[in-house]
């Protein structure tokens, strides 16, 4: 069973600085990684979305890599801003077709303004 | 744009209770799910629809039933409610399912507590 692990559970920074948020997960077969935004009490908000064959997407402020091979995915933020603090998750998908997302825990994430 | 809409919100219920949590999208995708999201676990798939009038179950489907009444509708009841099905309850829709390198979108969940 596919096993995806976010590393740390909570994280501190101040404003303005740039941020790492990892993913792991246990099997490389997968056939795509999405990362998430969940505010409290709010639903999921996808925010980015890689493809197996892609190595990196970006969205603004955001950039999300991908390293099958090693089961790694990170997701940087540059210049966080107070408005970044949220959950974020990473979930995978392990082949087309298939409907089952396999969700990490998240890392909750608290921008210091 | 309302996206995927749940119903209710919040809900208490007790040990024996049933329950219907309704969900609805506008966005005309074909594929919908249910995922329950506990402290300290992922979220997790409960039962899912492909397209309209396909149903499957999905990691944790016992004491769950499911009916995609349209299109846009998919609903979620518990016949008989226990406390371990004390969670928050997520709708989700996407386009053409796991057929589509597109993402899930989802609701606001449903506060649900089984006393």
């Amino acid at each position: 069973k596919q096993e995806v692990t976010q590393i740390p559970a909570a994280l501190s920074v101040p404003e303005g600085e740039n941020l790492v948020l990892n993913c792991s997960f246990t099997d490389s077969a997968i056939y795509n990684l999405q990362w998430f935004r969940q505010d409290p009490g709010k639903g999921l908000t996808s925010l980015l979305l890689i493809q197996s064959s892609q190595r990196e997407q970006t969205s603004g402020r955001l950039n999300a890599s991908l390293d099958k091979s090693s089961g790694r995915s990170t997701l940087y933020i540059a210049a966080s801003q107070p408005g970044d603090s949220a959950t974020y998750l990473c979930a995978v998908m392990l082949w087309a077709g298939a409907n089952n997302l396999f969700f990490g825990t998240g890392t909750r994430l608290t921008v210091i303004p | 744009n309302a996206g995927v809409t749940q119903t209710p919100k919040f809900q208490v219920l007790k040990t024996g209770q049933s329950m219907t949590l309704q969900c609805a999208q506008d966005m005309n995708h074909n594929s919908m799910y249910w995922y329950r999201q506990d402290p300290g676990m992922g979220l997790r798939l409960i039962y899912y629809s492909a397209s309209e009038g396909t149903t499957d179950k999905g990691e944790v489907p016992n004491g769950y039933n499911v009916s995609r009444l349209n299109k846009r509708e998919f609903s979620l009841r518990l016949e008989s409610a226990a406390p371990s099905q004390t969670s928050v309850y997520f709708c989700a829709s996407s386009d053409r399912g796991g057929f589509s390198n597109q993402p899930q979108h989802f609701g606001d969940g449903t506060r649900l507590s089984i006393l």
